[in-house]
């Protein structure tokens, strides 16, 4: 059964910084593209990043470009994103997602069950 | 990238059939067949249900199909029941490499 498993969340104050993780299972971790995708407080989705299997392509959504980071161990199964110089506009739930296949454009078809950012003084 | 355009709420019958449209630009909807549609009940991580514009994963029903023509992808959900009352994001590859959602549908069962 596959299982995504996000943590690391929390309240930080503008400028500040996070890492967040998401533990992966029930799967070849390292054969799947992973994306993360936000969801700010009674608002639609938003995709945020996406690594390849392997660690080596990387695309970021333009609103945090420069400032988030994302990466993955893949002999930790484990996903990242490393978020820099935070904004209220960033507080939302963020969700890793599992791409179709190896082409990460068809689509996301597993999810976590999320973790919440909340960006505040 | 701007949102693709999605009606904000449909309704319909049980039994009745709906459709949900997600406009885009030649840029993402109408250049690539990279399609999709999430259902996501309150409270709960979003469920894919069609990909690649019109491929259904294991298990969703057959009720749920996609489909596309030009800047413009549908999904249309027939013999509703209540258990399809959710929201609907539809999402599509760019020609920027990245993925663009739309500001989703309200979707409730009468």
């Amino acid at each position: 059964e596959v299982q995504l498993v996000e943590s690391g969340g929390g309240l930080v104050q503008p400028g500040g910084s996070l890492r967040l993780s998401c533990a992966a299972s029930g799967f070849t971790f390292s054969s799947f593209p992973m994306s993360w995708v936000r969801q700010a407080p009674g608002k639609g989705l938003e995709w945020v990043s996406v690594v390849s299997g392997n660690g080596g392509t990387t695309y970021y959504a333009d609103s945090v470009k420069g400032r988030f980071t994302i990466s993955r161990d893949n002999s930790k199964n484990t996903l990242y994103l490393q978020m820099n110089s935070l904004r209220a506009a960033d507080t939302a739930v963020y969700y890793c997602a599992k791409g179709v296949s190896s082409s990460w454009s068809k689509g996301f078809d597993y999810w976590g069950q999320g973790t919440l950012v909340s960006v505040s003084s | 990238q701007s949102a693709l355009t999605q009606p904000p709420s449909v309704s319909g019958s049980p039994g009745q059939s709906v459709t949900i449209s997600c406009t885009g630009t030649s840029s993402d909807v109408g250049s690539y067949n990279r399609v999709s549609w999430y259902q996501q009940p309150p409270g709960t991580a979003p469920k894919l249900m069609i990909f690649e514009v019109s491929n259904r994963p294991s298990g969703v029903p057959d009720r749920f199909s996609g489909s596309k023509s030009g800047n413009t992808a549908s999904l249309t959900i027939s013999g509703l029941q209540a258990e399809d009352e959710a929201d609907y994001y539809c999402s599509s590859y760019t020609s920027s490499s990245t993925v663009v959602f739309g500001g989703g549908t309200k979707l409730t069962v009468l």
